[in-house]
């Protein structure tokens, strides 16, 4: 069974930078792609975009200019970093396995962390 | 961007009832759809992908349908542990979006 756990800091100040981490077992890091994904609190899901291990991104271009996601295969785990925080920025952040198939255009996802809140605060 | 869009917002259904959830996409998505529901406090859990294939381990109860912009999400007969929030997402085109979701409430 793939299991994903966030970690990092749940407080961060306004302009300064959100930086997560997501641990991967029962799944090699090489395997598949990996994604991040938020949820403000009482509101829908966000893609903010995904990361091979070669290196290979896709971001949201609406958080494009202040994301960076990368992945450490010594340790098996892939991370988020996100500049210059708002209070919109404010979510529960999951990361996420993210599938696909030779039929299918894009990427769905299978296994989820429990997620971790976010503040955005002075 | 691709707006999808969930209707109704909340569906107040009895137990061992059937439920009917819709999505509907601003552009043609073909079959790449897929169905989440997420509980209070939990991280969502995959259901449904391709439209209408199950996620392993989800039960026959649980069925999707459409192709295009039009796709409706069933629960045959509603158990307690179904009622939910569930999402769909569009995995057409980037960014993947997400509808706003239906809530699936108690009768």
């Amino acid at each position: 069974q793939v299991q994903l756990q966030e970690s990092g800091p749940g407080l961060v100040k306004p302009s300064e930078t959100l930086s997560l981490t997501c641990s991967v077992s029962g799944a090699s890091i090489t395997d598949s792609y990996w994604s991040w994904i938020r949820q403000p609190p009482g509101k829908g899901l966000e893609c903010i975009g995904y990361v091979f291990y070669t290196g290979t991104t896709n971001y949201n271009p609406s958080l494009k200019s202040r994301v960076t996601m990368s992945v450490d295969t010594s340790k098996n785990h892939f991370s988020l970093r996100l500049t210059s925080v708002t209070a919109a920025d404010t979510a529960v952040y999951y990361c996420v396995r993210a599938l696909s198939d030779s039929w299918a255009r894009g990427r769905w996802f299978d296994f989820w962390g429990q997620g971790t809140l976010v503040t955005v605060s002075s | 961007e691709i707006v999808m869009t969930q209707s109704p917002a909340t569906l107040s259904v009895s137990p061992g009832e059937r439920a009917n959830l819709s999505c509907r996409a601003s552009q043609s998505v073909s079959n790449n759809l897929a169905w989440y529901q997420q509980k209070p406090g939990q991280a969502p859990s995959l259901l449904i992908y391709g439209a209408s294939t199950r996620a392993s381990g989800i039960p026959a109860r649980f069925s999707g349908s459409g192709s295009g912009t039009e796709f409706i999400f069933s629960i045959s007969s509603l158990l307690s542990e179904d009622f939910a929030v569930y999402y769909c997402q569009q995995f057409y085109s980037w960014p993947y979006t997400f509808g706003q979701g239906t809530k699936v409430e108690i009768k």
